[in-house]
């Protein structure tokens, strides 16, 4: 099975702020790379999908990028509805689309 | 207006079985891989199971694979998620998600149906 790791785990920013958090899968999976945004009570959102793809209605402040086995999302000029928390997904594997753990982005 | 809707979830003991039902409108749901992925509380989203849109292949995270079965009635516009011998492991609250074409990401998720398994 394919491993998604993220890091940070945690960070804390300020709104203006460019983030960036990083995932990493324990083998390639191609450009099979989609981000989600979770907040409190809610079903997660898509923000990216193969790797670099901008959903549809997903402002563009949001940007993915990499390849292969490491990929990031930056968001520039953090915004206060973007505190969430944010995971990695593969999709390549039909073994399973594991998840990774999750980047909490909250106020410094 | 592209909508999951989940039902079927409540308290069960441990052993015993559940079965979840997510009705889809929206789109051509027939055309669609769909999912069901799951969230332990205060925990983050774990893969659970999918399936292809004409129903015929299925997949599983081992962590489920035995004990649940995904399917599906496209006449219905309906997915299933029938789980057997359940333990407290998989108290969670369950999503079912639509899977988009290009990159196999979920597009679309429900508002997620708890399962709480406990005696």
């Amino acid at each position: 099975d394919i491993q998604m790791t993220q890091s940070p785990s945690s960070l804390s920013a300020s709104a203006g702020d460019r983030v960036t958090i990083t995932c990493r899968a324990s083998q390639s999976v191609s450009n099979y790379l989609n981000w989600y945004q979770q907040k409190p009570g809610k079903a997660p959102k898509l923000l990216i999908y193969a790797a670099s793809n901008l959903q549809s209605g997903v402002p563009s402040r949001f940007s993915g990028s990499g390849s292969g086995t490491e990929f990031t999302l930056t968001i520039t000029s953090l915004q206060p509805e973007d505190f969430a928390i944010y995971y990695c997904q593969q999709s390549y594997s039909n073994s399973g689309f594991t998840f990774g753990p999750g980047t909490k982005v909250d106020v410094k | 207006e592209v909508q999951l809707l989940e039902s079927g979830g409540g308290l069960v003991q441990p052993g015993e079985s559940l079965r979840l039902s997510c009705a889809a409108s929206g789109f051509t749901f027939s055309n669609y891989v769909m999912g069901w992925v799951r969230q332990a509380p205060g925990k983050g989203l774990e893969w659970v199971s999918a399936i292809l849109g004409r129903g015929g292949t299925t997949y599983y995270a081992d962590s489920v694979k035995g004990r649940f079965t995904i399917s599906r009635d496209n006449s219905k516009n309906t997915l299933y998620l029938q789980m057997n011998s359940l333990g407290a492991e998989d108290t969670a609250l369950y999503y079912c998600a639509k899977v988009h074409d290009y990159g196999r990401p979920f597009d679309v998720w429900g508002q997620g149906i708890l399962v709480t398994v406990s005696s």
